[in-house]
């Protein structure tokens, strides 16, 4: 069971909006920046945004990245084949036990 | 550019202990917080440990709390993870990771799997 809260699977056909969302808490997103990340098959994870919304340098605009109180979302627009993926969702996370990065379930974006 | 090269995984017997290695290049080790995170065959990830830039600070997951130990030799540009008291739900891929400067992971090493299975 995750920290963070994904939907386990979106689907869209190519140039269509997909949103992913991610709900946390107070004590992960709600006080920390949310970050983003894509992981094609077989491949490690790749950051796609942090600071809740701004992407690295190479990453296409048709990604974008929101947040408002303990909830983000990841948009893809104009989506193309080569986004089927897996995208997680993270945070640092502030508990008793200590600090630790929280990750939500991921979910797997299919392109029909 | 950044590289990050984890070695060390292999299959091990409940209860056994292993070192994996992160061997870092493309950037100035030093100033860097670095991660461990896993991945299940099939599953999500899972962050296991962080240590601090100087290595003075580390956190563990619960799940690995007392069982393993992050360390760092700078001299070496290298990273490590000491699992003892290895359990079959600690088979998975181990990633390394950079501490990015946005509260973040910024980069990732390709993993190396671990098996724990009799």
């Amino acid at each position: 069971q995750s920290v963070l809260t994904q939907p386990p699977s979106a689907s869209g056909t190519p140039g269509q909006r997909v949103t992913i969302s991610c709900s946390g808490s107070s004590s992960n997103i709600g006080r920390n920046p949310v970050i983003w990340y894509q992981q094609l098959p077989g491949m490690a994870p790749k950051l796609l945004v942090h600071s809740d919304s701004q992407r690295p340098s190479g990453v296409p605009d048709r990604f974008s990245g929101s947040k408002s109180g303990t909830s983000a979302s990841l948009a893809i627009s104009g989506l193309q084949s080569e986004d089927e993926a897996d995208y997680y969702c993270a945070a640092w996370g502030d508990s008793l036990n200590g600090p630790s990065v929280v990750f939500g379930g991921g979910t797997k974006v299919t392109v029909l | 550019q950044v590289q990050l090269v984890e070695s060390g995984g292999g299959v091990v017997q409940p209860g056994r202990s292993l070192r994996l290695s992160c061997a870092t290049s493309g950037f100035t080790f030093s100033p860097y917080g670095m991660h461990w995170v896993r991945q299940t065959p099939g599953k999500g990830l899972e962050w296991v440990a962080f240590i601090s830039n100087d290595g003075s600070n580390q956190h563990y997951a619960d799940s690995v709390k007392g069982r393993f130990t992050i360390s760092r030799d700078s001299s070496k540009n290298t990273l490590y993870l000491q699992m003892n008291s290895l359990r079959a739900e600690d088979t998975a891929v181990y990633y390394c990771a950079r501490d990015g400067s946005n509260r973040d992971i910024d980069y990732w090493g390709q993993g190396t799997l671990v098996t724990v299975s009799s």
